[in-house]
């Protein structure tokens, strides 16, 4: 029974570059979140797939950031042309989502940005 | 944005001491959940309380919500040193997606 796995645990990079991160949620699952995390703050929303079909975005995520989930299974969360103010943690959280009050996420690791 | 306030931001005990974390949020919640988060990891479900429950028991874990106030508590019993963490509420407006609070650092000595 594996929970959700992110890849890679760690990246840096220097300020204009493209990142991709990717998320495999637990098996099954029909949800899958992404958030960002800054130091000393809870976790921020940044948006949803509900199988393949992405149903929601913050207005966190700029034109830079694009997500896909093909096929509903994994997913991957690109920043294009990265800024310092990008460097941050990004998790994944998995869920399945039947209606109803009482949906539990499960998150994964996360993905550490640096970027300098 | 931050959907409210926890309450302290931080809290040192003794082993054995009772541990006590508030929660404000600001709009109507389907649910509230509370996480667990160890320095630089992911973060750990450890509750989660409907918004027509008043109060649950899990283990050493005691959640309270008051709708009509807009707050709910995390009382830890008996803490232990591996408590130490941070603690995060997070409501659940109905549409899925989870909004944090600040969190509550919580230290335990042994």
């Amino acid at each position: 029974d594996t929970g959700v796995s992110q890849n890679p645990r760690h990246k840096i990079t220097k300020r204009g570059q493209n990142v991709t991160f990717r998320c495999d949620p637990i098996s099954e699952h029909n949800r899958l979140y992404w958030y960002r995390q800054t130091l000393g703050q809870g976790p921020e929303f940044l948006t949803y797939f509900q199988n393949e079909a992405q149903l929601e975005k913050s207005r966190l995520l700029s034109d830079r950031f694009s997500a896909e989930r093909p096929k509903g299974s994994f997913s991957t969360l690109e920043i294009q042309r990265t800024e310092q103010g990008d460097s941050a943690m990004y998790l994944c959280a998995s869920s399945v989502f039947r209606g109803g009050p009482k949906e539990t996420q499960y998150f994964g690791p996360g993905t550490r940005l640096l970027v300098l | 944005s931050q959907q409210g306030e926890e309450d302290p931001q931080a809290l040192s005990i003794q082993e054995g001491e009772n541990a006590t974390m508030n929660c404000s949020y600001k709009t109507s919640i389907n649910n509230l959940q509370w996480y667990r988060q160890n320095s630089g990891r992911g973060l750990v479900h450890l509750i989660l309380i409907r918004s027509n429950e008043r109060e649950k028991h899990s283990g050493r874990l005691r959640v309270t919500l008051d709708t009509s106030k807009k707050s709910s508590s995390l009382l830890i019993t008996a803490s232990r040193a591996a408590d130490t963490a941070s603690y995060f509420c997070a409501t659940d407006a109905g549409y899925g997606k989870l909004t944090f609070g600040q969190g509550t650092i919580l230290t335990v000595h042994p």
